[in-house]
């Protein structure tokens, strides 16, 4: 059972135009998202987040969309630079505040590709 | 750097025998976590743990795996008689605590590549 898919498994970008990467999610108990960037051989490195309260959120050249409704939030990237090639994982978890917290369910991974 | 340190990076064990992974959160965290990654798939959480307490080990195989934090020293996820689908990347993670609300993140060590031959 897959609670959060990123149904797209790869996304091919030209350097400075928009990278949107899309998550989905099943579960109505996810209350906080994060994303993840990872390269090959390399722990994830935390990028972004934002909790259900909010629909929006933004730091520099990221920014997290989250349509509770729809149960989908996408990961905008503007402008793309080459170094933001690396696979993106998409993260959930329940319990605002709660011991579920640290329990993150990931997405399988988008790999993206900003070519010069 | 007082980042998330996992070692060892890469360790090769024929099956049957054990394997000891060792995650030191980041200073100042208590809160631990270990993922595991097979390959061509998204990370998937195995156990969160605090100082000499196991607070959720719904992610962990049955049997064979095992974790804990001790009072002193770094946290360990240790693989009993290891088969060849035990081969994965297994990533710790800390955290100050699990309060979202804070503005608490959860970092992610290097990983550790185990290869089961």
């Amino acid at each position: 059972d897959q609670q959060v898919k990123q149904n797209s498994p790869s996304l091919s970008v030209q350097e400075g135009r928009i990278s949107i990467l899309n998550c989905d999610y099943t579960n109505s108990m996810f209350d906080y998202f994060l994303w993840y960037k990872k390269y090959p051989a390399e722990g994830p490195t935390f990028l972004i987040s934002i909790s259900s309260i909010k629909d929006k959120n933004e730091d520099g050249r990221f920014t997290v969309f989250l349509n509770k409704s729809a149960k989908h939030l996408s990961l905008h990237i503007v402008p793309s630079q080459p170094g933001d090639s690396a696979v993106y994982f998409c993260a959930a978890s329940a319990g605002a505040g709660g011991t579920s917290y640290g329990k993150l369910t990931f997405g399988q991974g988008t790999i993206l590709t900003v070519h010069p | 750097n007082a980042g998330v340190m996992q070692n060892p990076r890469h360790l090769v064990r024929r099956r049957g025998q054990e394997a000891r992974l060792r995650c030191s959160p980041m200073k100042g965290h208590s809160h631990v976590y270990w993922y595991r990654q097979l390959p061509e798939e998204g990370l998937k959480f195995m156990v969160y743990l605090q100082k000499e307490n196991i607070i959720d080990e719904s992610g962990m195989p049955k049997e064979r795996f095992s974790a804990e934090f001790p009072k002193e020293g770094p946290s360990i996820l240790r693989i009993q008689q290891v088969v060849r689908g035990d081969s994965a990347a297994y990533f710790c993670a800390s955290s100050l605590h699990p309060g979202q609300n804070s503005g608490n993140t959860i970092y992610f060590g290097e990983g550790s590549w185990l290869t089961v031959v």
